[in-house]
């Protein structure tokens, strides 16, 4: 298995829901990302787990939270969000650093809507 | 600041035509990666390149770096319709952290 599946593929959601989106990934990496782009943008970096605990948080509001439940999963949180966050939320997975050549493997993207 | 920028940003070119795209960067790195991105989709890795000097060809398109201008470049030969979408070039800092260029919108016109 060489994917990395993200859930659902599109969201919309009212600024008062409570949401959450779902990757996963079975190739043993132990590196998890969480990107945000906006159109014709790239994507901005959010949050890094490692070994399944947060090592990066890009100064990201508070209303997203991350977390790691085990190394296959990662879940991106979502509460009272503005329209502006609506965006194409991209997950990654890779090897650690240190480990062999490695490079992102990037899911489909959730595309979020927020009315 | 790290900074990661890409030339042109955008760029409409002929079919059948050559151009460069240039990817500079602030910090130190060494090693770059090269995505494409169709509209509405993921990220699909096209290059990885992980030394100074390295040079990568895969089809049309042809990538090098040089670490010590911190510059990348992604070359496109005789192009086609086909290749028409955003390539983004991607540093790695402190191990594992990509930091994504500015993207270049590419339309290849018949």
């Amino acid at each position: 298995d060489t994917e990395v599946t993200q859930t659902p593929k599109h969201l919309v959601m009212g600024m008062t829901n409570k949401k959450s989106l779902k990757c996963e990934q079975h190739m043993g990496h132990r590196a998890m990302y969480w990107y945000k782009q906006k159109a014709k943008k790239p994507p901005e970096l959010m949050f890094v787990y490692s070994y399944e605990k947060l090592s990066i948080n890009e100064s990201v509001p508070s209303r997203f939270s991350p977390e790691c439940p085990n190394s296959s999963l990662l879940n991106l949180h979502l509460h009272a969000l503005q329209p502006e966050d609506s965006a194409l939320y991209l997950c990654a997975s890779s090897q650690i650093p240190g480990q062999g050549t490695y490079g992102y493997t990037f899911g489909s993207g959730t595309r979020l809507t927020v009315v | 600041e790290l900074k990661v920028e890409q030339n042109p940003l955008f760029l409409s070119m002929q079919e059948g035509k050559n151009y460069t795209i240039y990817c500079n960067y602030s910090t130190t790195s060494d090693r770059l990666y090269w995505y494409r991105q169709d509209p509405g989709k993921s990220l699909e890795s096209l290059f990885v390149l992980l030394s100074n000097g390295a040079v990568k060809q895969e089809g049309r398109l042809m990538a090098s770096l040089d670490t010590k201008a911190r510059l990348s470049t992604l070359h496109i030969t005789a192009a086609v319709h086909d290749l028409s979408a955003t390539y983004f070039c991607a540093v790695v800092v402190a191990g594992n952290q990509f930091y994504f260029g500015t993207g270049t919108s590419l339309t290849v016109i018949p």
